[in-house]
């Protein structure tokens, strides 16, 4: 079945670094989505690409859709204590009439204030 | 806050019981999906329901069933629950429409198998 590889999979970093973030796939999705979840809390949507090669940006957060459409990456510029928490990606794809999201396994961000 | 209400927020049951878990969709979302959080794992994706009827299937369990309602809530059942079984239980709902997949998520419910 369709699989997203994530990396890394856990990152500590300073206060004011900026960290990357990858995702892959060996199938092609539709649609690219960032999710951040907190400790306790659902997901929640950080960013969503729709075009191969879009690049779009939310505030500190910049990802892009890689252009054979089976990559994305997520940067995050001057991060901040509350940037904490696990980062997931998620590629959508249509199948013979079925939606179908299809969740990397997460990446752990610590920020060391 | 999603819009996307969960209940129960925490469940505590014994093996071998059977559970029912609430989903009510963001306002004029269609789509409800359901999904297992375990320790260390990632999001699987258990089942889709789009309008009432059934989507897609992901690595749902036997087990397990959901159905929604006309009034486009949702439920998971869970029944024989193993102590395998424990995790977060997530839902999320998207819109109809060109951009119908950014899916936003509820809080969860923890569920813990005794």
């Amino acid at each position: 079945g369709q699989q997203l590889n994530q990396s890394p999979q856990s990152m500590f970093i300073q206060e004011g670094e900026d960290v990357s973030m990858n995702c892959t796939s060996s199938s092609i999705f539709n649609t690219w989505l960032w999710y951040k979840q907190d400790p306790g809390e659902g997901p929640v949507l950080l960013i969503a690409l729709y075009k191969a090669g879009e690049l779009t940006s939310n505030g500190r957060l910049t990802a892009q859709f890689g252009i054979t459409r089976k990559d994305s990456f997520l940067n995050i510029s001057a991060s901040i204590p509350s940037d904490v928490g696990i980062y997931f990606c998620a590629g959508h794809l249509t199948q013979g009439g079925s939606e179908k999201l299809v969740f990397g396994k997460g990446m752990k961000l610590t920020v060391n204030p | 806050d999603s819009g996307v209400t969960q209940t129960p927020k925490h469940l505590i049951t014994a093996t071998g019981q059977r559970v029912t878990l609430r989903c009510s969709p963001r306002s004029g979302d269609l789509s409800v999906y359901w999904y297992q959080q375990s320790l260390d794992q990632g999001l699987q994706f258990l089942i889709q329901y789009y309008n009432g009827e059934e989507r897609a299937k992901g690595n749902i369990l036997e087990r397990f069933s959901a159905q929604q309602f006309p009034d486009l809530h949702s439920e998971l059942n869970l029944s024989s629950l193993e102590l395998g079984d424990s995790a977060l239980y997530f839902c999320a709902s998207s819109p109809r429409g060109h951009r119908n997949t950014e899916a936003f998520f509820g809080q969860g419910t923890r569920l813990t198998v005794v």
